[in-house]
């Protein structure tokens, strides 16, 4: 079990460039979900996949951001015309939905993509 | 709408100590519970987590809470704490779907020898 990792781990940009995240999850789990920190904060919900299909988005997710789940393996996430206020930690989760209880919707977290945008 | 009130920021103790963190949730609808854990510069590892049965959770690390569905709280406890466990915890909420995760703002942990 290799769990869930991300590439970056760090991103340094100037404000108005465009970045891409990369998350790659455990190999079983068909749910995906992206969240960002910022700092002395808990993390908060953007967006999440379930195969291939992007199900949700919160109202975090503007207009320049989009994320891709293309072949229900890995995703990637990407920010257009970065801003500073996008510096924050990206996190992803993936998890296992409809095996049962006990493995339903624990979400295993990657150790995130830390973004600075100057 | 969920939402998760983590009411400590900051929890200091003296290893081997006890100690609770606390949580409190509202949501109008069944709620999976769990806890994490944040290391410095790293991602968040589950602690422990309330999905259904008996409402004491034991959890890694010797950590352990309790689901009070009267209180709505969900308090993380450890009888004897070591100098290791210091790190920022985060209790966190999800729906019946399972589709997303609510997080409180965390406490911080700091174990003092």
């Amino acid at each position: 079990d290799t769990g869930v990792s991300q590439d970056p781990r760090h991103k340094i940009t100037k404000r108005g460039q465009n970045v891409t995240f990369r998350c790659d999850p455990i190999s079983e789990h068909n749910r995906l979900y992206w969240y960002r920190q910022t700092l002395g904060q808990g993390p908060e919900f953007l967006t999440y996949f379930q195969n291939e299909a992007q199900l949700e988005k919160s109202r975090l997710l503007s207009d320049r951001f989009s994320a891709e789940r293309p072949k229900g393996s890995f995703s990637t996430l990407e920010i257009q015309r970065t801003e500073q206020g996008d510096s924050a930690m990206y996190l992803c989760a993936s998890s296992l939905a409809g095996r049962g209880l006990q493995n339903t919707d624990t979400q295993y977290f990657g150790p995130g993509t830390r973004l600075t945008v100057l | 709408a969920q939402s998760v009130t983590q009411l400590d920021s900051q929890v200091p103790v003296f290893e081997e100590a006890p100690v609770e963190l606390r949580c409190n949730y509202s949501s109008s609808v069944s709620v999976y519970l769990f806890w994490y854990v944040q290391y410095p510069n790293q991602g968040l590892q589950l602690l422990l987590k309330y999905l259904s049965g008996s409402t004491l959770v034991k959890g890694i690390n010797g950590f352990e809470a309790e689901f009070n569905k009267s209180q709505t709280s969900f308090h993380l406890r450890k009888p004897s704490v070591h100098i290791s466990d210091t790190a920022e915890y985060f209790c966190a909420v999800s729906n019946n779907a399972g589709n997303m995760l609510t997080f409180g703002g965390g406490t911080r942990l700091m174990v003092k020898p």
